[in-house]
């Protein structure tokens, strides 16, 4: 069965710096989606990224970077300059791909990340 | 409509009651999802509906609960003689197909089974 991995409960990090954020995956698939999700207090989950496993450029966007390491099934998530509204619960999730009936998304347990001023 | 919309945002209900949440998709998605997110911890996949069709109810947690959705548009998700571990914030989201790779969730309805 397919699993996603967040090791770090919780994060801080300085306002304008930088942070990663780990996820390690495990499947039998070659072929699947991973995305991070952002969940502020309004508890609307806000997709940050998204990363289609046959692709071996990182995906980017504007601040957001992914380190995707499709043999070491890590999927990081690279924040720059660090901004006060980034402040929320950081979700990886990985997609099965279509077979079957089945396309849950799985998720991680998640990483609270926190930004000083 | 411009987003996922779900009602009621907030429910507090007494042990043994039924209960009855509410998801309007985005006009024009095939594919609706309800999620279960318990406090501090990740989502729990419930079900899925393709159009009105719902193939895999495996995943709901008991047979409490039921969903259906009507007119390939809102969907119910209901929960009978609710428990205290009911207790969660339910999430809906919905997607162009299936296939689409992004979900747009809504803002979910926290349950406070009391």
């Amino acid at each position: 069965a397919q699993t996603v991995t967040q090791s770090q409960p919780e994060m801080s990090v300085q306002e304008a710096e930088t942070v990663t954020l780990s996820c390690t995956y495990d499947t039998s698939e070659s072929d699947y989606y991973l995305f991070w999700y952002k969940q502020p207090p309004s508890r609307q989950m806000i997709l940050v990224i998204r990363q289609e496993a046959y692709k071996q450029q990182n995906a980017t966007e504007n601040r957001f970077s992914v380190n995707f390491q499709k043999a070491a099934k890590s999927f990081s998530l690279k924040i720059s300059d660090s901004q006060l509204g980034d402040a929320a619960m950081y979700f990886c999730a990985y997609r099965t791909p279509r077979t079957g009936s089945n396309y849950q998304l799985i998720w991680g347990a998640g990483t609270k990340l926190i930004i000083k001023p | 409509g411009a987003g996922v919309s779900q009602s009621p945002s907030n429910k507090v209900t007494e042990k043994g009651k039924d209960v009855e949440l509410r998801c309007d998709p985005i006009s024009g998605h095939t594919a609706l999802y309800w999620y279960r997110q318990s406090l501090g911890q990740g989502l729990e996949f419930l079900i899925y509906f393709q159009g009105n069709s719902a193939p895999d109810k495996s995943g709901l947690p008991s047979d409490r609960f039921s969903a259906e959705r009507t007119g390939g548009s809102v969907s119910t998700l209901t929960i009978q003689r609710t428990q205290q571990e009911d207790s969660a914030v339910y999430l809906c989201a919905s997607s162009l197909a299936l296939d689409s790779g992004e979900a747009f969730f809504g803002q979910g309805t926290r349950l406070t089974v009391v």
